[in-house]
């Protein structure tokens, strides 16, 4: 079946350095999705890449969207403590709408003041 | 507050038992998830209800079942519970009657632990 793949699984960055991660699939996917966790809380949709190629912009985020519309990357700009969690990538699995997506493992972001 | 709520927060039961988490979805959501996450474990996806069917089965055991009911509110059944079984469950939710996708919208989780 179709597997998201994410790296790193872990990441330790200084404040205010820049951090990357990404999310690649077996198969070409319909969209991917982006989720954050922080510690003990829940995963919180924060956007959604449907074009081949696509960049989307949140602040200091910068999402990407592969042109083969296999692999995706999350971009922070000057890490903040308030960026530290758990960074999710989602690929749909299945056809048709509303259908259940496949998670990434993840990458915890740990951001040193 | 996600619109998603999740009873109960936390749950401490004994190996064997059986145990029953519920979610209320969001307004207007049709689709309910429910999720398993273990100890810095990635989301493993359990099974996903849309209006009242069952929709997709993930890596659901036996012991375990689930329903949506009319009220579009679902339950997670865990029986015969193990040690392995403890950890986070979440329920998300999706699919609004409007028809546009904005993401899963979880709720803030049942914590299992058997002993």
């Amino acid at each position: 079946g179709q597997q998201v793949m994410q790296i790193p699984q872990y990441q330790h960055v200084q404040e205010g350095e820049d951090f990357t991660t990404y999310c690649n699939s077996s198969t070409t996917l319909s969209n991917i999705q982006w989720y954050k966790q922080r510690p003990g809380g829940h995963p919180v949709f924060l956007i959604q890449l449907v074009k081949s190629g696509e960049v989307k912009k949140q602040k200091r985020l910068t999402f990407q969207f592969g042109e083969a519309k296999k692999n995706s990357s999350l971009h922070i700009t000057a890490t903040q403590t308030t960026d530290v969690g758990t960074y999710f990538c989602a690929g749909p699995a299945g056809s048709g709408g509303y259908q259940k997506v496949t998670f990434g493992i993840g990458t915890k972001l740990q951001v040193i003041p | 507050d996600s619109g998603v709520t999740q009873t109960p927060k936390h749950l401490i039961t004994a190996t064997g038992q059986r145990v029953t988490l519920r979610c209320s979805p969001r307004s207007g959501d049709l689709s309910v998830y429910w999720y398993q996450q273990s100890l810095d474990q990635g989301l493993q996806f359990l099974i996903q209800y849309y209006n009242g069917e069952e929709r997709a089965k993930g890596n659901i055991l036996e012991r375990f079942s689930a329903q949506q009911f009319p009220d579009l509110h679902s339950e997670l059944n865990l029986s015969s519970l193990e040690l392995g079984d403890s950890a986070l469950y979440f329920c998300a939710s999706s699919a609004p009657r409007t028809g546009y996708f904005y993401g899963y919208t979880f709720g803030s989780g049942t914590r299992l632990t058997v002993v």
